[in-house]
């Protein structure tokens, strides 16, 4: 099982990114993907999630409207739209999947996102 | 919605038993059973090795076991080993989102 997020990288307030994350060892398209954060010294945060054909998705309240969760399957790939950023989404972002919707039971290694002017 | 709270850090000798608590809310543990525990290796990815408050994966050794009551899940190791030093992380589902605890270090000493 492997997840491999990319995409981070620095970007100015109020722009836009988007992270990839791409599955493999798995069925990716029987797992509901979720994205989770780490900010500078915080800890994690839950950030979205999206079932098999995203007719299910739910977003963090810090999040909603902003940021949009995707998939291709494909591809056995996620995505997170980031747009709108604020220097408080600074974080290390990474994608996990989960066998039970509120369930992860692996994690990718994360993709670096800088918000900075 | 606030982080879940895990003490900073505990140690044990080998051969002990530890129990590392986590405290949410009746907004997350305290309604649901869907706390999961992580085992943390430095630049490592986080092992699941409790789910559903007292399911193990596969795997995974019966010297970690889970429980809950009331708004606090805790986490179990008994014969402690060396190999157990790490980082324990606890995740609680709070109705939409999913909580995490700021993460407890442990050391055999």
């Amino acid at each position: 099982v492997q997840m491999v997020e990319s995409g981070g990288d620095l970007v100015q307030p109020g722009g836009s990114l988007r992270l990839s994350c791409a599955g493999s060892g798995f069925d990716f398209r029987t797992y509901w993907m979720h994205w989770v954060r780490q900010g500078p010294g915080t800890g994690l945060v839950w950030v979205a999630r999206s079932n098999s054909d995203e007719s299910y998705v739910d977003y963090a309240d810090s999040v909603k409207g902003r940021f949009t969760i995707s998939r291709d399957n494909a591809k056995s790939t996620v995505y997170l739209q980031m747009n709108s950023l604020r220097v408080e989404d600074t974080a290390v972002y990474y994608c996990a999947r989960a066998p039970y919707a509120v369930t992860i039971d692996h994690w990718g290694q994360g993709a670096l996102v800088t918000v900075s002017s | 919605q606030s982080a879940l709270t895990q003490p900073a850090s505990l140690s044990g000798s080998p051969g002990q038993s530890i129990t590392i608590s986590c405290t949410g809310n009746l907004g997350d543990i305290g309604t649901y059973d869907y706390v999961s525990w992580y085992q943390c290796y430095p630049g490592k990815a986080p092992k699941l090795i409790i789910f559903e408050v007292t399911k193990r994966p596969s795997g995974v050794s019966d010297r970690f076991s889970g429980s809950k009551s009331g708004n606090t899940a805790s986490l179990t190791i008994s014969g402690l080993q060396a190999e157990d030093e790490a980082e324990y992380l606890c995740c609680s589902f709070a109705g939409v989102a999913l909580l995490f605890g700021g993460g407890t270090k442990l050391t055999v000493l």
